[in-house]
């Protein structure tokens, strides 16, 4: 059963230091998306990789965060310096989406529970 | 710009009652899907059921179903006869090229 896994589940830190989340796709999927959940903002976007492509950061806070895909099996998300406020549940979800496809289900991780001190 | 609007923020029922969980949305795109996800109190989400802006036929999947309604906007979920496993919170999405947004969520209780 083909799964998205995440590391950390849990990661707690004090405030300045740096935080890496590391995401492991579905084999085969061409789409890999982060997301943030807290309880005022909801579940939001941060950003998302086609063909280990970024296509849209928008949602992240550029100065201090930064994804990547360095190949198709691991994205990372890195926060740094982070900060109280980043403490959060991040999501890493993936999906195939064919050409010109946007409809197709994302398969979400297991999160990462970020707590910053 | 896409929005999804969940009105109820919480919703308890006794076991075995039916319950509708409602979600409303806005878009400009005349092709668009739209999702429910589940979350446990385990934390993952749970893909739940997809539908695409062309096909407004009601979906039924044992004690789930969904009404799709393009007049009105809406893409409510019915859960019958709920039970105690059914509580999480439910979150609707519209997905924009390949982006989704989500509405805030329902947080659902289902007491014995």
């Amino acid at each position: 059963d083909a799964r998205v896994t995440q590391t950390p589940r849990d990661k707690v830190t004090e405030m300045g230091q740096e935080v890496t989340m590391r995401c492991q796709p579905i084999l085969g999927h061409n789409t890999v998306f982060w997301y943030r959940q807290t309880m005022m903002q909801g579940l939001e976007l941060l950003a998302y990789f086609r063909n280990r492509a970024p296509l849209d950061d928008s949602g992240m806070p550029k100065d201090r965060f930064s994804a990547e895909m360095p190949d198709a099996t691991l994205a990372t998300l890195k926060i740094q310096p982070s900060e109280p406020r980043d403490s959060a549940v991040y999501f890493c979800a993936s999906g195939s989406f064919p050409p010109g496809g946007e409809g197709d289900e994302q398969f979400f991780g297991p999160g990462t529970r970020l707590t910053v001190l | 710009a896409q929005k999804v609007t969940q009105a109820q923020t919480e919703i308890s029922v006794v076991e075995k009652e039916d319950v509708t969980l409602d979600c409303v949305y806005e878009t400009r795109d005349t092709t668009y899907y739209l999702f429910w996800y589940k979350q446990p109190p385990s934390g993952e989400l749970v893909f739940l059921i997809r539908r695409n802006s062309f096909d407004e036929q009601n979906e039924i999947s044992g004690r789930y179903s969904w009404n799709f309604q393009k007049s009105t906007s809406s893409f409510n979920f019915t859960i019958t006869a709920s039970q105690v496993v059914d509580s999480a919170v439910y979150f609707c999405a519209l997905s924009e090229a390949s982006k989704l947004t989500f509405g805030k969520g329902i947080t659902l209780s289902v007491r014995p």
